[in-house]
């Protein structure tokens, strides 16, 4: 199957702990990317590679990939996290990248 | 740093082309993939395709009758056709630089990107 599948939407409250999830059937046999898209603004690459991080992105934001969910870990949630989160993998057969749905991540 | 500018037009009737150019500066054209993706007002990300610096492109199975992607290194500049335009695909168009590990690709710079309407 070519879906990802997201929560539409996560809340959390500043200081806590956001997951993000991203599932598919065998989805740990890719290699998963984050995009975060604050309102009106292009998508950022946070996490790539499952869990390295581009420069600039902070150590609060980590990735994990496991059975036929991957999970984008914001720790210590500032209100600047606000913002909707893609995940994106590369299918192979076709070459093509694929997203998934985006999650709203509200601070609260 | 690599920065990535859209232009075209905002407006486009039914039925007509749209083509979008996407200029690249601070960093080389050459040696890396370049692609496109869309998003419709409220709604998620769709990849549109993407093309290799040689002219090398592949694209969305769902949109491939209807796009055509080219690249002119002596301009840094790369672009996207697409024809037979409907309401459905008025969007905010994006260009993008492709990244790979283990021949699996993400996008490392967006530009800002670009509203485009379909009405007539």
């Amino acid at each position: 199957s070519d879906i990802l599948t997201q929560p539409p939407s996560v809340s959390v409250a500043p200081g806590q702990t956001a997951r993000i999830t991203c599932a598919k059937n065998n989805i740990e046999s890719k290699t998963v990317h984050w995009y975060q898209q604050r309102p009106g603004q292009a998508p950022v690459l946070v996490v790539y590679d499952v869990f390295a991080r581009p420069s600039g992105i902070p150590e609060r934001f980590s990735g994990s990939n496991s059975g036929n969910t991957a999970t984008l870990t914001i720790s210590g949630v500032e209100a600047g996290d606000e913002a909707d989160y893609y995940c994106q993998v590369w299918e192979t057969n076709s070459d093509h990248a694929i997203f998934g749905g985006g999650t709203k991540l509200t601070v609260l | 740093q690599v920065h990535l500018q859209e232009s075209g037009p905002g407006l486009v009737k039914p039925s007509e082309t749209l083509s979008l150019t996407c200029t690249v500066s601070g960093g080389p054209i050459n040696n890396y993939y370049w692609g496109w993706v869309r998003q419709p007002a409220g709604k998620g990300l769709e990849w549109i395709g993407r093309i290799y610096s040689s002219g090398r492109s592949n694209y969305n199975p769902s949109l491939k009758s209807r796009v055509t992607m080219s690249v002119d290194m002596s301009k840094k500049q790369f672009s996207l056709k697409l024809s037979s335009l409907t309401a459905a695909d008025s969007a905010k168009y994006f260009c993008a630089r492709l990244l790979t590990y283990l021949d699996e690709y993400y996008l490392d710079h967006w530009g800002q990107g670009t509203l485009v309407s379909v009405s007539s």
